[in-house]
């Protein structure tokens, strides 16, 4: 299978734990975005990378998520100091980059309940 | 700010029915647009795309969708249903910058047998 994987799929936590979830893009694609989807609602954009470059980040919803792409390629966001509030899908998703507009992949997301 | 509306929330047909499902948007520069489809169990799929060029645009499955600018619209149609193809189905926008997409809230759409 060479489509976005995550891992876990689904994480319970109780409040107050920090959390990280993993994404592995697509093969050689340079872009990479986090979205958040909570129940009966389309996915919201968290952040995205260029490479290792994170260059978009205003849309995260706090300053307890922070997500990172070291080598440009895996990525991980991590969600300190849980809430209830956090509970929802984390969506990754991937995409060629380059010139010209393109079209971002994703993966099965992972589901995260706290507690 | 771009924002996109799916009016109707729930749909429900019967095989054979044709399809149609709303999608506006709001954005002011240069408009690409998505439809995404979410099977139950499984993660979105990309269904079809506009970038430019013919505003009608096919996608897998059957479906199409057509790109009225003066009515910022997005429609996604399908002739005649079958049950697989009960899903949820997501419109989208992306930025300018070719970084963001912005979903609407989603059409859950159940075929009846």
């Amino acid at each position: 299978d060479t489509g976005v994987s995550q891992d876990p799929r689904h994480k319970i936590t109780k409040r107050g734990q920090n959390v990280t979830f993993r994404c592995d893009p697509i093969s050689e694609h340079n872009r990479l975005y986090w979205y958040r989807q909570t129940l009966g609602q389309g996915p919201e954009f968290l952040t995205y990378f260029q490479n290792e470059a994170q260059l978009e980040k205003s849309r995260l919803l706090s300053d307890r998520f922070s997500a990172e792409r070291p080598k440009g390629s895996f990525s991980t966001l991590e969600i300190q100091r849980t809430e209830q509030g956090d509970s929802a899908m984390y969506l990754c998703a991937s995409s060629p980059g380059g010139a010209g507009t393109d079209t971002q992949y994703f993966g099965p997301g992972t589901r995260l309940t706290v507690l | 700010a771009q924002s996109v509306s799916q009016h109707n929330h729930h749909v429900i047909l019967s095989e054979a029915a044709s399809l149609e499902l709303g999608c506006n948007y709001s954005y002011g520069g240069t408009v690409n647009l998505f439809w995404y489809v979410q099977y139950p169990g499984q993660h979105l799929q990309l269904l079809l795309k506009y970038f430019s060029g013919d505003p009608l645009v096919k996608g897998i499955k059957g479906f199409e969708a057509e790109f009225i600018k003066s009515k910022f619209s997005f429609n996604l149609r399908k002739p005649s249903v079958q049950w697989s193809d009960t899903a949820e189905y997501f419109c989208a926008v992306l930025n300018n910058a070719g970084n963001m997409l912005t979903f609407g809230g989603g059409t859950r759409l159940m075929v009846k047998p």
